[in-house]
Formats: C-alpha cells, sequence, structure tokens
C-alpha cells in the first residue's frame, strides 16, 4: 500500500530534549515536505526537500533541522525544542511527474513541549 | 500569503451537491489548481487538480472558468463523511529547478448536515 509514515505519532518531551520525527514513504517520490498546523495558522511549509540531498527551506523553518540522505526518509529534527513549537506536524511526499505533483500526507505527529 | 481565497464555511444538505468556491485571480499560466481536504484532524488529501479545462474522477468535479481566475469544486452527493476543510492551492507544475513553496489558505471548513 502506497503511504507516508511518522513517528512517533504523539510525543510530549520538555524544552530542550533534542528530538527526531521520522518520515518514510514508499512509493519512490522525489519531492517531500514538512509541514506543521496551528490553530488559527492553517499548514505551514517547514522544510521542503527536491530529491536526495536537496532540501530547502519553507515559511517557518526556524528551530527545525531536516536531512535527506536516502529517497524514502526525510526525518524532522528539533535540536533544541522550545513550547512554541509545540504542534501537529505532518509530512508529505509529492508525485512529481509532469503535470501532476498532488501530495500525499502522513498521519500526523501531535508535539507537546514543555 | 495564500494566492487562493475561499469563503471560511459552508454547509450542505446530505445527499445534495455541494459547491465550494475557489477565487485565484492572480494564477500564472503555469500553475495548476488543486483541491485537498482534511477531515479532523488527519493528513489532508488530495482530491483533484486541473490546469484549465474542467476535470472529474471518482471523488468529485472541478470546474475552472475560462479567465482561470476562479473555480469550483463540486462534490455531486455529500454524504456526512465529506464533513472537512477543504483546501484550494495553486502551484507550478513541471519545473524541476523551481520547486515552489506549497501555501495551504485557511480553506472553507464544509459541514455536511442530515
Amino acid at each position: 500500500e502506497a503511504q507516508v509514515t511518522q513517528n512517533p505519532r504523539y510525543l510530549i518531551t520538555v524544552t530542550g530534549k533534542k528530538l527526531t520525527v521520522t518520515c518514510s514513504q514508499n512509493m519512490n517520490h522525489e519531492y517531500m515536505s514538512w509541514y506543521r498546523q496551528d490553530p488559527g495558522l492553517g499548514l505551514r511549509q517547514i522544510y521542503y526537500s527536491m530529491n536526495v540531498e536537496v532540501t530547502d527551506k519553507g515559511d517557518v523553518p526556524e528551530g527545525y533541522k531536516v536531512s535527506r540522505k536516502e529517497k524514502r526518509n526525510f526525518p524532522l529534527i528539533l535540536e533544541s525544542p522550545s513550547p512554541n513549537q509545540t504542534s501537529l506536524y505532518f509530512c508529505a511526499s509529492t508525485r512529481g511527474t509532469s503535470g501532476r505533483y498532488e501530495q500525499y500526507f502522513g498521519p500526523g505527529t501531535r508535539l507537546t513541549v514543555t | 500569503d495564500a494566492k487562493t481565497t475561499q469563503p471560511p464555511s459552508m454547509d450542505c444538505a446530505e445527499g445534495r451537491a455541494a459547491n465550494l468556491p475557489c477565487n485565484h485571480s492572480t494564477i500564472s499560466g503555469n500553475e495548476y489548481v488543486y483541491w485537498y481536504r482534511q477531515i479532523h484532524s488527519q493528513g489532508p488529501q488530495y482530491i483533484i487538480h486541473g490546469l484549465k479545462n474542467n476535470e472529474t474522477n471518482e471523488m468529485a468535479s472541478l470546474i475552472i472558468t475560462e479567465d482561470r481566475k476562479s473555480s469550483t469544486l463540486i462534490l455531486p452527493h455529500a454524504t456526512l463523511r465529506d464533513t472537512a476543510v477543504y483546501y484550494c492551492i495553486v502551484r507550478v507544475a513541471g519545473m524541476k529547478t523551481s520547486y515552489d513553496k506549497v501555501i495551504f489558505g485557511p480553506g472553507t471548513s464544509l459541514s455536511v448536515i442530515p
């Protein structure tokens, strides 16, 4: 089954404790993205990746890092989480053939930073 | 800022057609219109996309005006499970060297009423 998986689905952590949210897709997509969703602010893009070793900032990259060492994986790293990073996070991969750029989203990771 | 504007909320009677409008008056010639929906806090789900012709798939129909400045997503027979937030976005396709930041606006919250 074609899918995007994220782990963990729920995480409660404390300020300053480094964490990684994993994202994996099995569709051989080149493009992958991370979003955060907050009440009243909608979905905002954090980082995206056009291919292995190619990443770029989205609209709200501060406080986050990403890496793309393999095509299927795109982990989101919070080196020193803060309470303002409490949010619902979505990973997405994009089918990138000519004329078709629909995104497939993961189930989400709800992060709470205390 | 989002490149699209949508009404914040709409109601639709179960079994009736739901027509969700989207204004994208600044759309460029190489930008496609995409529709997604998000049920509760699940990952957004791709529905349909189009460039200038009307499109139909198993989920919905997309009607794009001739000047491409607006479009309408049609759910022909709305069910309670169609209650969700619907997002209309525009994005460039086919430019592998210039991957657009994807901007989701606040969307339209559709309530299907029994």
